[in-house]
């Protein structure tokens, strides 16, 4: 157990919907980061926040987006959902941001969404 | 463009041989290099990481790393392998940054099928 939680496992939505999907850190963690695995593009990096702030952004999409609470726990947004949004959302977290990219991530159980 | 590559799809090793799962890497300057290992309806667990100093790094389970420069590789290795190390792993690669930001950039994955 990585420590890092994510709620739903599982989600079931319509093509045009809208979810949250929620992560909590691990204890004094304060960078989130969120990735997207599916079968055709593997594990890309969607976003990062580090204290309430966004600190980089990858291959989100625009109906994608993310926030990070005062009490550290994320959130992303999915809307306008599409078939190809289908795919296991993970949601990892380390001490800080700085360094320059040596922290290790240690990532949640993951979000299976299916959009029918 | 940065990448990550991970040319066999799926390794097959008998138990008790050893074993190497093979991963370069296409980033510039020069990365911090992980392996993480994910089981199946799990989350990725992170194994070992590779930041400075001595070219083999040791991780969690008996896996060890063997970075080398020239050939910008970073093969995961095990000297005996267990039936309960089958699962999928992946290489990922985060680029040194003055940003502060820690994006992961991962390898396709290898499957990992360790027979009795």
């Amino acid at each position: 157990d990585s420590g890092v939680t994510q709620t739903p496992k599982h989600l079931i939505t319509a093509t045009g919907q809208r979810v949250t999907l929620r992560c909590s850190p691990r204890s004094g963690d304060l960078s989130v980061y969120w990735y997207q695995q599916s079968l055709d593009q593997g594990l890309q990096f969607l976003i990062q926040y580090y204290n309430g702030e966004e600190r980089a952004k990858g291959n989100i999409l625009e109906r994608f987006s993310a926030q990070q609470f005062p009490d550290l726990h994320s959130e992303l947004n999915l809307s306008s959902l599409e078939l190809g949004d289908s795919a296991l959302y993970f949601c990892a977290s380390s001490v800080a941001h700085s360094t320059g990219g040596q922290e290790t991530q240690y990532f949640g159980p993951g979000t299976r969404l299916l959009v029918l | 463009a940065q990448s990550v590559a991970q040319p066999e799809d799926q390794v097959n090793v008998a138990e008790g041989n050893p074993l190497t799962v093979k991963c370069t890497y296409s980033v510039s300057g020069n990365p911090y290099l992980f392996w993480y290992v994910q089981y199946p309806n799990r989350g990725l667990q992170f194994l070992l990481k590779y930041i400075t100093g001595d070219n083999l790094v040791k991780g969690s389970y008996g896996f060890e790393a063997e970075f080398n420069k020239s050939q910008t590789s970073f093969h995961l290795k095990k000297p005996s392998a267990l039936v309960s190390d089958s699962a999928l792993y992946f290489c990922a690669v985060s680029p040194r940054s003055s940003g502060g930001y820690n994006k992961l950039i991962f390898g396709a994955g290898t499957r990992l099928a360790v027979h009795p």
